[in-house]
């Protein structure tokens, strides 16, 4: 079975704290891309990031970090000094390769006060 | 930057009507989808086109649901007896297909309401 499972349905952080979102993929392929949107509560879904299976390097771009860990089935995604802008839900997602579709979690609801 | 665009941002339609929902893509973007979100779920696939055909589609996208790029830059989604169940956020994307470059770009949605 091809699937994405984000475990946390919600988290509330207080402004400049860290925060890692969790996600968990399942699929038998050896070829798949991963992928981070942002859907901030104007309702869109943002591309944040894809992740080749081939390419287990880290990125960090800016206040966000992606650790992708095949061993683990992982791609969890930080962010570092969250600020209320940041407040919005978001989806991991999979693709295997073969398939056209994006295989989406069910979010992550992030709230960042001030 | 170029991105894509949806019409309606808002639909309401009475059960059992026709409904068509439309998209303009990313315009050197070669593959297309739909997707749907209901209220607080999970966004799910519906159908993806290129080439002027469907390329996927699942299962909820039974003979109710049609596709069609009617033109070199229009993409619609067609529900042709609408139900209650329908009620959702309709998202249209586009990737370019180059090899490696999956990212699908979203557009800002549909939401229709079934009544």
């Amino acid at each position: 079975a091809q699937k994405v499972t984000q475990a946390q349905t919600e988290i509330s952080v207080v402004e400049k704290e860290d925060v890692t979102l969790d996600c968990v993929y399942e699929t038998r392929d050896t070829t798949y891309y991963l992928f981070w949107y942002k859907q901030p509560p104007s309702g869109e879904l943002v591309f944040l990031i894809r992740r080749n299976s081939f390419d287990e390097q880290n990125e960090i771009s800016g206040r966000y970090s992606w650790n992708f860990q095949k061993s683990t089935s992982s791609f969890n995604f930080t962010i570092t000094a969250s600020q209320v802008v940041d407040s919005a839900v978001y989806f991991c997602a999979l693709k295997p390769l073969g398939t056209d579709k994006l295989i989406f979690g069910t979010g992550t609801r992030l709230q960042v006060f001030p | 930057e170029p991105e894509v665009t949806q019409t309606p941002s808002h639909q309401v339609t009475q059960m059992g009507q026709e409904v068509i929902l439309r998209c303009v893509p990313i315009s050197n973007h070669l593959y297309f989808y739909w997707y749907r979100q209901i209220l607080g779920q999970k966004v799910e696939f519906l159908v993806s086109f290129y080439n002027n055909e469907i390329s996927e589609k699942s299962e909820i996208f039974d003979d109710q649901f049609s596709v069609e790029r009617p033109d070199g830059s229009n993409f619609t989604l067609k529900i042709r007896s609408t139900k209650l169940e329908d009620s959702a956020m309709y998202f249209c994307a586009s990737t370019s297909g180059d090899w490696g470059s999956y990212e699908q770009y979203f557009g800002p949605g549909t939401r229709l309401t079934v009544t």
